[in-house]
């Protein structure tokens, strides 16, 4: 069964850079994985940020980026603001017509 | 505007059955394929299933596989998600989403508001 994985926390200091990853329980994340990144306020629908490793969602603001680090897919947000507070899922193509969600990382934005 | 209403979450019993619809409008809903996607009270989101512009391309996470049958009007602009055999662990809020394209391997790109199923005696 394949699982992946994410920070479930992270910090970030208002106005700072944070890189949250998304990784394989097996495996390395590559592009042809086709990792996209939301974003999920509570009591909220998620929202695209990323899709195809680095493709911004329309309307998203271009502190977010998406790229490959090592092994794994990863979300950069520079400049974070106070409303970045909140929880970032990312989603990997497994095959067959498979996705997988990640377990989600919350972000405390200090 | 694109909207996705989401309809027919409620209270079920284990081993009931349910059937969700999600009405689109703002949207050519033929062009896309079509996700559910679902999450647990406190709990991360889990993709459930997918189905292609074509009305054909169906494909389920295991966890639903046997129990749960997506499918589409296109006449209608409806997906719908017939839930039977339902257990606890599918308590849940159901997402239906927009995928980026018609083809069933790219993501869930616009999200309704989701509709809470709950299965309880």
């Amino acid at each position: 069964q394949t699982v992946v994985t994410q920070e479930p926390s992270f910090s970030v200091s208002l106005g700072g850079t944070v890189t949250l990853t998304c990784g394989l329980s097996s495996g390395s994340v590559s592009t042809g994985y086709y990792p996209t990144w939301y974003q999920q306020t509570p009591g909220q629908a998620p929202r695209t940020l990323i899709y195809s490793t680095n493709s911004r969602s329309s309307g998203v603001p271009d502190r977010f980026s998406g790229s490959i680090l090592g092994n794994k897919a990863a979300l950069t947000i520079t400049g974070a603001q106070a409303d970045d507070e909140c929880d970032y899922y990312c989603t990997l193509y497994i095959g067959s017509g498979i996705w997988v969600f990640g377990g989600g990382t919350k972000l405390t934005v200090l | 505007e694109v909207q996705l209403l989401e309809s027919g979450g409620g209270l079920v019993q284990p081993g009931g059955s349910l059937r969700l619809s999600c009405a689109a409008s703002g949207l050519t809903f033929s062009n896309y394929a079509m996700t559910w996607v679902r999450q647990a009270p406190g709990m991360g989101l889990e993709w459930v299933s997918v189905i292609g512009a074509d009305e054909i391309s169906t494909y389920y996470a295991q966890s639903v596989k046997g129990r749960f049958t997506i499918s589409r009007d296109n006449s209608k602009n409806t997906l719908y998600l017939q839930m039977n055999s339902l257990r606890a662990e599918d308590t849940a809020v159901y997402y239906c989403a927009r995928d980026l394209t018609g083809s069933y391997r790219t993501p869930p790109d616009l999200w309704g508001q989701g509709t809470l199923v709950t299965v309880s005696s």
